[in-house]
């Protein structure tokens, strides 16, 4: 079993709606928690950081922590269809700087 | 554009040789971190360097190695290459070592090896 679960997809929404991106994880050590978003062939893109449990929101993007769960979403409000790419949740223990251990990625598809 | 540049974008080797991948970090960030993007196993941790020391190290294999200059640019030289590293390799940077500091990754070197 992989330290961080992501289903893969492919989530397919039409543009407008609002999108629901999931990571459960088994480390009851991570602490930071980040969500990355990937456009194909190019590097990852930090979305959203997040310390601890608890919600924060930037924009059209909101992301939550339950750490009592080990479960990690992000919501896309008003999606895009320039918001279709693969979506990473990246996880990392308090002392181990920035080694981040990441879920497999969903791909999503916003349609116009 | 994340500030950290990575060289080659595209490298095409045989089974058997060595590259040279090379990463320059946003100016000003101390932190480097190489990570393999497969198909089958995601985006996996292999080294971290600050200020030219290793400071972590992941899911690196011995054939693999890494260091950091003086000026802070990196290099990951992999060698004795088999079909099996055809990956993406990127680099990330941060300013600092510790928690709560945010990595930016380049867009990273496709890796074939045929």
């Amino acid at each position: 079993q992989k330290e961080v679960e992501q289903d893969p997809g492919p989530l397919s929404v039409p543009e407008g709606a609002i999108v629901s991106l999931n990571c459960t994880y088994s480390n009851s050590a991570f602490q930071y928690f980040m969500w990355y978003r990937q456009y194909s062939r190019k590097g990852p893109e930090l979305l959203m950081y997040t310390y601890s449990s608890g919600n924060k929101e930037d924009g059209r993007f909101t992301a939550q922590v339950d750490k009592s769960s080990k479960y990690i979403s992000l919501f896309i409000r008003d999606s895009q269809p320039s918001d279709s790419a693969t979506y990473l949740c990246a996880m990392s223990e308090s002392n181990a700087g920035n080694m981040l251990t990441f879920g497999g990625g969903t791909r999503l598809m916003v349609k116009p | 554009d994340s500030g950290v540049t990575q060289t080659p974008k595209h490298l095409i080797t045989a089974t058997g040789q060595r590259v040279t991948l090379r990463c320059s970090p946003r100016s000003g960030d101390l932190s480097v971190y190489w990570y393999q993007q497969s198909l089958d196993q995601g985006l996996q941790f292999l080294i971290q360097y600050y200020n030219g020391e290793e400071r972590a190290k992941g899911n690196i294999l011995e054939r693999f190695s890494a260091q950091q200059f003086p000026d802070l640019h990196s290099e990951l030289n992999l060698s004795s290459l088999e079909l099996g590293d055809s990956a993406l390799y990127f680099c990330a940077s941060s300013f600092l070592d510790g928690k709560n500091t945010e990595a930016f990754f380049g867009q990273g070197t496709r890796l074939t090896v045929v």
